[in-house]
């Protein structure tokens, strides 16, 4: 069966640090991959997509990046963090056709002090 | 573009009576429908989904939406309510061809004793 594993699950990092969050998904090949960010009252905001290795979709202009190394691993990384990075982020997995379940991983909690 | 309502941002009702959970669609063309639930702290899961097969959709733990063209509706329902159905409830489409989910704001569902 497939799983997703999304790590740090909570992390706190000053004004200015790098971030880095890991995802790895298990038991599929070639899965589409995406980054959301959640804020209260907001819902899910799509950050990044993945169809591949190496290539990246962004869809919000901001202070974060997304890299595929490899097939089943996603990262979200920034160099330098802000206030208002602060959230509840999301990696998920689909199969490559439309209308096919998203399936999420117990997402990473980021607190920028 | 699409793009997803879900109208109200909390819901509250009583143990055993029926819940409602609504959520209007704007799409271009036929969308995919999807409704997810999150408990605290946790990723999204499917509930259920409409792709273009049968209007009435069932789902797992009793719930069930019905997808209304004439309406641009899919709203969320369930006859008797539980105490373990407390959670925030997200509505998404996405379109023929492409993967990514938009997502509404979410709903939270309150139940009381």
């Amino acid at each position: 069966s497939q799983t997703i594993h999304q790590w740090p699950a909570t992390l706190v990092q000053p004004v200015g640090s790098p971030l880095s969050l890991e995802c790895t998904v298990e038991g599929t090949s070639n899965p589409n991959l995406y980054w959301y960010r959640q804020a209260a009252g907001r819902g899910l905001q799509l950050l990044f997509y993945s169809i591949g290795i190496g290539q990246i979709s962004s869809e919000v202009p901001q202070n974060l990046s997304a890299s595929r190394p490899q097939d089943r691993q996603f990262i979200l990384s920034s160099k330098k963090l802000l206030l208002s990075d602060s959230g509840f982020y999301l990696c998920a997995w689909s199969v490559d056709t439309s209308g096919n379940t998203m399936y999420f991983g117990e997402g990473s909690w980021l607190t920028v002090v | 573009a699409q793009s997803v309502t879900q109208l109200g941002s909390h819901v509250s009702v009583s143990e055993g009576a029926l819940v409602l959970l609504r959520c209007n669609y704007s799409s271009s063309v036929p969308p995919y429908l999807f409704w997810y639930v999150q408990y605290p702290n946790q990723g999204l899961q499917l509930l259920l989904k409409y792709t273009s097969a049968a209007t009435l959709v069932k789902g797992i733990n009793g719930f069930e939406a019905e997808f209304k063209k004439s309406e641009t509706s899919f709203h969320l329902t369930k006859p008797s309510a539980h105490m373990s159905d407390a959670a925030e409830y997200f509505c998404a489409v996405s379109r023929p061809g492409y993967s990514t989910l938009t997502f509404g704001k979410g709903t939270m569902l309150l139940v009381s004793p």
